[in-house]
């Protein structure tokens, strides 16, 4: 049984780095194939993706974000960290992580409850 | 503004069909597989479809997915009012030296 969650603050400042954690269990982000990507989606607004990292730690960014965000993977605690620099209040978001593997052509197929951020001063 | 273009709604009355749009570019669709995403108030997207017009397991084949060039249509037959979500497409995309996925805006189903 896959599952994800994502923890983190629910709060940060303006210019304040972000840093999100998503623990899964249920699959190895080691076997080949894997790979757990970070979505997120403004209130009432679109879903944004935003990076992805692979079985073997290659990795892709949205490119509008790409110079803020960090994403990076610790096999051994099952998890998958994601870090945003320099926040903004447009960057007030419910952000998910997902599972995904190359047989459904990397499509999100399990996703977590997702963490509601709020950047206010 | 989303890369992928949807309608911002669609209706239909229980039983009827109704299909979902999405237009890209070739960069996206027109060079790679779309995902459809179904949103039930309050609770994360679900996989619907993936490769196109593959179902995941557990997804009734009421919903079925297709690909014409630069654009996908969602069809969902025999409308239920537990169909009434937000629906979004997605899909990878080549332009840049990096891929990255893009998503179209969304379409909100009513069932009326």
């Amino acid at each position: 049984q896959i599952t994800l969650k994502e923890s983190g603050p629910t709060l940060v400042k303006p210019t304040q780095t972000l840093t999100l954690t998503c623990t899964f269990s249920g699959f190895s982000l080691s076997s080949s194939g894997v790979a757990v990507g970070w979505i997120r989606q403004p209130p009432g607004k679109a879903l944004e993706w935003l990076a992805l990292v692979y079985w073997d730690d290659d990795k892709r960014y949205s490119p509008s974000l790409k110079s803020r965000l960090t994403i990076t993977q610790d096999t051994s605690k099952n998890q998958v960290v994601l870090t945003m620099t320099n926040m903004d209040p447009v960057d007030t978001a419910t952000y998910y992580c997902a599972h995904s593997t190359t047989t459904i052509r990397h499509a999100f197929d399990f996703w977590g409850r997702g963490t509601l951020v709020t950047v206010s001063s | 503004q989303s890369v992928l273009t949807q309608p911002p709604s669609a209706s239909g009355t229980p039983g009827q069909r109704v299909t979902i749009s999405c237009s890209g570019s070739s960069s996206n669709i027109g060079s790679n597989y779309v995902f459809w995403y179904q949103q039930l108030p309050g609770t994360a997207p679900k996989l619907l479809i993936y490769r196109s017009d593959q179902r995941p397991s557990g997804v009734p084949d009421r919903f079925s997915g297709s690909k014409s060039g630069t654009s996908a249509s969602l069809a969902i037959s025999g409308l239920r009012s537990e169909d009434e979500a937000d629906y979004y497409c997605a899909a990878w995309d080549d332009s840049l030296s990096s891929p990255y996925v893009v998503f179209g805006g969304g379409t909100k189903l009513t069932v009326l």
